[in-house]
């Protein structure tokens, strides 16, 4: 069974671009989450996706939004990117009858802006 | 708003001894949530422990047990028997029930915790 996959791994952007990131589910696994972990910081809830709606957003601007596919599979986009966008994002599903606050985590994609 | 914090950005335990994670956490809700998550170099994050708050008994995994002392808001990681895969960055995290199930954690800081030979 195949666990949280990510791509890309590493990218690059320059300020004022877009990015879209993506996320492969953990096979079963019907909710996905987004997280932004900022260098030396704690991961910080972006938002999350149910049967293909957002259930839930952190303190984030409207630049930063998702889509979630029929597969589960996900994605994240961030729109006129900010130095401060620099950072690991990662993903993380979990399953219909997880655990309450069991994510499966990805290995993240590392965003540098310059 | 809730918020967690982990006062030890580093730590150090030589192998087979005990070490212990301190957390802290600040809510005015009364049904939550705790957990502790690890984060190893390959940076793949994983449920280490979790306790519910309204549960009095402190959770036990294998190794690892937690210190829940509700009225002071801490919630400690022990681990027993240090190896050197707990090798990792040890994040504690916090979840209000009222979020449901939407995946909302608050993470502090982290501790990185390296195991020495």
């Amino acid at each position: 069974e195949t666990g949280v996959t990510q791509s890309p791994t590493h990218l690059i952007k320059t300020r004022g671009q877009q990015v879209t990131l993506r996320c492969s589910s953990q096979s079963g696994h019907n909710t996905v989450s987004w997280y932004q972990q900022a260098l030396g910081q704690g991961p910080q809830f972006i938002f999350q996706y149910y049967r293909e709606e957002e259930n839930g957003r952190g303190n984030f601007p409207p630049r930063f939004s998702g889509l979630q596919f029929p597969n589960y599979s996900s994605e994240l986009n961030v729109n006129a990117l900010e130095l401060d966008d620099s950072a690991l994002y990662l993903c993380a599903s979990s399953p219909p009858d997880s655990g309450v606050g069991e994510l499966f985590f990805g290995e993240g994609s590392r965003l540098t802006v310059l | 708003a809730q918020t967690v914090t982990q006062s030890q950005p580093e730590m150090s335990v030589q192998e087979a001894e005990t070490v212990t994670l301190s957390c802290t956490y600040d809510t005015s809700e009364s049904n939550y949530y705790l957990f502790w998550y690890k984060q190893p170099p390959s940076r793949q994050m994983i449920l280490v422990i979790r306790q519910e708050a309204y549960k009095q008994q402190n959770a036990t995994e294998n190794r690892f047990s937690v210190n829940f002392q509700k009225a002071a808001k801490s919630f400690s990681l022990k681990i027993s028997d240090s190896q050197l895969g707990d090798t990792a960055m040890y994040f504690c995290a916090f979840m209000s029930a009222r979020s449901g199930n939407t995946g909302k954690l608050i993470f502090g800081q982290g501790t990185t915790l390296q195991v020495k030979p």
